[in-house]
């Protein structure tokens, strides 16, 4: 069980921000959020990670819920090399398996 | 970051032939190895972790003994595909952990076997 739950697609202007979303309502104290993308035809790229604190790095933000029971993947400005599949994971160190559920096919429109 | 590398990138054979696929960890050591499996449309399916120098955990339903594994050396896992079948046509994935803590897996850039 991937024990997320996210969109199936999305759709983004190219410039604008892309939202992705991500439900982990049973999420547990020692579990962090990651995020991955997949570009057709190719491995998993990693993006940002977080566990209760908002993260930003130079791909993207992570905003997670104070009850951290949700959190959102921003890209602030997408492009069209931005469409791929968004793949939004929990993690703890000690399992080691990062397990995938079915992602957010994110497709960026000129 | 670090560079997980996986050759070859596709192959092609014939019913009841075996494939090995590598992946490497080109700059950094990795006890632990990844394998998934993803079919088309779908997601990555996890089909066996791969323990430098111990027996590989494979998932429920994976047979240990079509799709064997080896992880001889702290940079090293392979998968073979044994007495492969068009059913096996797939794309593999390995991934391995790097980072302190092992914070971050990174992947390679997946094989695509095709069995005819």
């Amino acid at each position: 069980d991937a024990k997320t739950t996210q969109p199936p697609s999305m759709d983004c202007a190219e410039g604008r921000a892309a939202n992705l979303p991500c439900n982990h309502s049973t999420i547990s104290g020692n579990e962090y959020v990651y995020w991955y993308r997949q570009i057709h035809s190719q491995g998993p790229q990693y993006i940002i990670h977080g566990l209760k604190n908002n993260e930003t790095n130079e791909m993207a933000s992570l905003i997670i819920t104070e009850d951290r029971k949700s959190s959102t993947l921003i890209l602030p400005h997408a492009t069209l090399r931005d469409t791929a599949v968004y793949y939004c994971i929990l993690y703890f160190f000690g399992n080691e398996k990062l397990t995938f559920g079915t992602g957010t096919r994110l497709t960026i429109i000129p | 970051g670090a560079v997980v590398s996986q050759h070859p990138s596709w192959v092609i054979c014939k019913s009841g032939t075996s494939v090995k696929i590598e992946c490497r960890s080109l700059d950094f050591q990795a006890t632990t190895m990844f394998w998934y499996r993803q079919f088309p449309k779908q997601s990555l399916m996890l089909m066996a972790t791969s323990n430098e120098g111990s027996k590989a955990t494979y998932e429920q339903g994976v047979e240990k003994d079509k799709f064997l594994i080896n992880h001889a050396s702290l940079t090293l896992s392979t998968l073979t595909v044994t007495s492969a079948h068009p059913e096996d046509s797939s794309f593999y994935i390995c991934s391995a952990l790097h980072g302190q803590g092992n914070t971050e897996a990174f992947f390679g850039q997946g094989t695509r076997l095709t069995v005819v």
